[in-house]
C-alpha cells in the first residue's frame, strides 16, 4: 500500500524568510496530493493541493510542486508571517483513503 | 468553519468505559471519516462510511465501532476505554467519498481523556 514519508518533523524560520517541506509517497498510482494545516486546538484545513496531471500551483505566498518521477512533492511557503505558525500534513491518494504524513510543526521565529 | 460539527467538545471519562462521539457532516456531503490524533502525533485513520455504508476501515481497534444514520449524521463508539485512548478525535466529511477528488473537511474535534 501507500507509504507517505514527511520531513523534517519541526522547522524553525526567520519571519520574512521562506518555508520548504518535503513529502515522499510510495505508489506510482496516486493522482492527488493535498496540504492541510492544523493550528493549536483545531481541525486541520486544506490550504492547497495539486494533481499528478500538474508539475506546480500556486495561491498567493504558498505553492506546491510535484515531481511524479521522482515520487515527491513539496510545499513552499514565501515571506512567512506568524500566523504561519502551525502543523503541516501532507497526504496522498491512492484509492479511497487518503494516506497522510506525520506532520511538520512550523515555527516563525520574530 | 468547515461546516462539520462535532460534540462533544471535551470528554473525560475512566477506564473501562464506554463513550459515544457524535458528527454531522457539512450539508450535501454524503461520506463521513473518522480519525485519531494522539498527543503530537499525526493523523491516523479510523474508518470511512458513505451515505450509511461502511466504505473504508483503517486502524481501527475492535473496541471501537461506528455507522453512519439515515440524516448522515455519524457516532463514533469506544467501549472498554484504555489511559491509552486519550487523543483528539476527528471527524471529516467530503461531498461522494472518494479520496482522489473530494475535498476532506475536519470538523473541530473531540478531546477524549481516560483518567
Amino acid at each position: 500500500g501507500e507509504n507517505v514519508e514527511q520531513h523534517p518533523s519541526t522547522l524553525s524560520v526567520q519571519e520574512g524568510d521562506s518555508a520548504v517541506i518535503k513529502c515522499t509517497y510510495s505508489d506510482s498510482a496516486s493522482n492527488y496530493f493535498p496540504w492541510y494545516k492544523q493550528e493549536l486546538g483545531k481541525g486541520p484545513q486544506l490550504i492547497i493541493d495539486i494533481r499528478s496531471n500538474v508539475g506546480e500551483k500556486k495561491d498567493q505566498r504558498i505553492a506546491v510542486t510535484l515531481n511524479k518521477t521522482a515520487k515527491h512533492f513539496s510545499l513552499h511557503i514565501t515571506e512567512t508571517q506568524p500566523e504561519d505558525s502551525a502543523v503541516y500534513f501532507c497526504a496522498a491518494s491512492d484509492s479511497y483513503q487518503l494516506i497522510w504524513g506525520a506532520g511538520t510543526k512550523l515555527i516563525i521565529k520574530p | 468553519d468547515s461546516g462539520v460539527t462535532q460534540t462533544p467538545k471535551h470528554l473525560i471519562t475512566a477506564t473501562g468505559q464506554r463513550v459515544t462521539l457524535r458528527c454531522s457532516p457539512r450539508s450535501g456531503d454524503l461520506s463521513v471519516y473518522w480519525y485519531q490524533q494522539s498527543l503530537d502525533q499525526g493523523l491516523q485513520f479510523l474508518i470511512q462510511y458513505y451515505n450509511g455504508e461502511e466504505r473504508a476501515k483503517g486502524n481501527i481497534l475492535e473496541r471501537f465501532s461506528a455507522q453512519q444514520f439515515p440524516d448522515l449524521h455519524s457516532e463514533l463508539n469506544l467501549s472498554s476505554l484504555e489511559l491509552g485512548d486519550s487523543a483528539l478525535y476527528f471527524c471529516a466529511s467530503s461531498a461522494q467519498g472518494v479520496a482522489g477528488v473530494d475535498t476532506q473537511y475536519f470538523g473541530p474535534g473531540t478531546r477524549l481523556t481516560v483518567l
